[in-house]
């Protein structure tokens, strides 16, 4: 069965203060793995989507690597808005569903 | 381009009453998903359907059911509620084809009294 787990649960950053998140998984014939952000209430909003090993993608702030066995976030430079839950989901097999990890929560603060 | 869309946006039931979620696709996805996440919890894989059927269901007893209709928007249904139901349901939509993005909509907070 497809395991994700992230670390760590919580992060609390000072605006400014870069930062990683890791996402490590156990898959059978990776077909994707995907970070979401989470505010609050709501339905997670799409960031990236990695494909295989050595792929980095980049949105403002933001930065997803991928290696054969984890993925990290990488926060440069975080303002308050940026607070939120981040998700990792791996895909696999033929049903394309997701397999989610718990989630970091990051707190930037002013 | 109009998201994924869902109803009602609360819900509140009591214990043994069904519960009726809808969704309504991105234009062009032919796939919607249902996830389940509870307080505490991570997002549960619930459901999946494609081309209007039920094409595989994850580790939920069978009082979960939906369908998918031909304008490929979709239902979830909830029978006989318990407590633990109490939840924000999440669906996602995609394209066909491996490693095609799922886009989620707000979700609707379901809660059982």
């Amino acid at each position: 069965e497809d395991q994700v787990t992230q670390s760590p649960e919580a992060l609390r950053l000072q605006e400014g203060e870069s930062s990683s998140l890791n996402c490590s998984y156990t898959v059978s014939g990776l077909r994707g793995l995907f970070w979401y952000r989470q505010d609050p209430g709501k339905g997670p909003e799409f960031l990236f989507t990695l494909y295989s090993a050595g792929e980095e993608k980049e949105k403002e702030r933001l930065k997803a690597t991928l290696t054969k066995k984890e993925s990290f976030l990488h926060i440069t430079a975080p303002k308050p808005e940026d607070s939120a839950t981040y998700l990792c989901a791996v895909q696999a097999g033929n049903d394309y569903k997701l397999s989610f990890g718990a989630g970091t929560t990051v707190t930037v603060r002013a | 381009e109009a998201g994924v869309t869902q109803s009602p946006t609360h819900l509140i039931k009591t214990r043994g009453q069904q519960a009726t979620l809808r969704c309504s696709p991105i234009s062009g996805h032919t796939s919607v998903y249902w996830y389940q996440q509870a307080l505490g919890l991570g997002l549960q894989f619930l459901l999946w359907y494609d081309e209007g059927e039920e094409r595989n269901r994850g580790n939920f007893p069978p009082r979960f059911s939906g369908r998918q209709f031909p304008n490929y928007s979709s239902e979830l249904n909830v029978n006989a509620l318990e407590l633990e139901d109490s939840a924000l349901y999440l669906c996602a939509s995609r394209k066909r084809g491996p490693g095609e993005t799922q886009y989620f909509g707000p979700g609707t907070r379901l809660l059982v009294l």
